[in-house]
């Protein structure tokens, strides 16, 4: 069975600062995807970065970075010089062979809040 | 070109009715899963139709249905409503064989 936990409930931090986001995954699937995906305030889903189970090169995205590690089945999320516009709920998703169409399997999310 | 798009955005209900969202998915996709996102929480995948067949489903009651048109559009049906209903039901889109899934702006259902 498939699950994904996000451990931290809430963050706050000041502009400027890093921040990490921590994902921890479990599957029984070689193949699997990840993703991680921004809910502001208006509740609309944003899609970041999907990663898939072959492909462990860390990716940088501007001040987004993705540290994706199958020794300890982790996909952590690190913002760079945080912003005020940073502030949503992130997700972590998981999907994997154990179903045809793909459905995500979401973490609880995490609450990340950048104050000026 | 737009994104995906639901309708309505709002929608209240009393306990023992029924609700139809709706859901028109990005261009180029045929792919749309509805997921429930109750407050607080992530969303739970409901189902996903492909060709206008329910390709696969989540862990909820038979009275959640949904349907899927030849335009790729899709509704999602909730019969006997139940206080427990309410939440922000996102749809999204995806095309053949792609997981990266487009989200719309959900509809937040309130149930009485």
């Amino acid at each position: 069975a498939q699950k994904v936990t996000q451990a931290q409930t809430e963050i706050s931090v000041v502009e400027k600062e890093d921040v990490t986001l921590d994902c921890v995954y479990e599957t029984r699937d070689t193949t699997y995807y990840l993703f991680w995906y921004k809910q502001p305030p208006s509740g609309e889903l944003v899609f970041l970065i999907r990663r898939n189970s072959f492909d462990e090169q860390n990716e940088i995205s501007g001040r987004y970075s993705w540290n994706f590690q199958k020794s300890t089945s982790s996909f952590n999320f690190t913002i760079t010089a945080s912003q005020v516009v940073d502030s949503a709920v992130y997700f972590c998703a998981l999907s994997d062979n154990s179903n045809s169409g793909y459905a995500l399997n979401f973490g609880k999310g995490t609450s990340l809040l950048v104050t000026p | 070109d737009a994104g995906v798009t639901q309708s309505p955005t709002h929608l209240i209900k009393t306990r023992g009715q029924q609700v139809t969202l709706r859901c028109s998915p990005k261009s180029g996709h045929d792919t749309v899963s509805w997921y429930q996102q109750a407050l607080g929480q992530g969303p739970q995948f409901i189902f996903q139709y492909y060709e206008e067949e329910e390709r696969q489903r989540g862990n909820f009651p038979d009275r959640f249905s949904g349907h899927q048109f030849p335009n790729y559009s899709s509704e999602l049906n909730v019969n006997a409503l139940l206080l427990g209903d309410s939440a922000l039901y996102l749809c999204a889109s995806s095309p053949t064989g792609y997981n990266e899934q487009f989200f719309g702006p959900g509809t937040r259902l309130t149930v009485l």
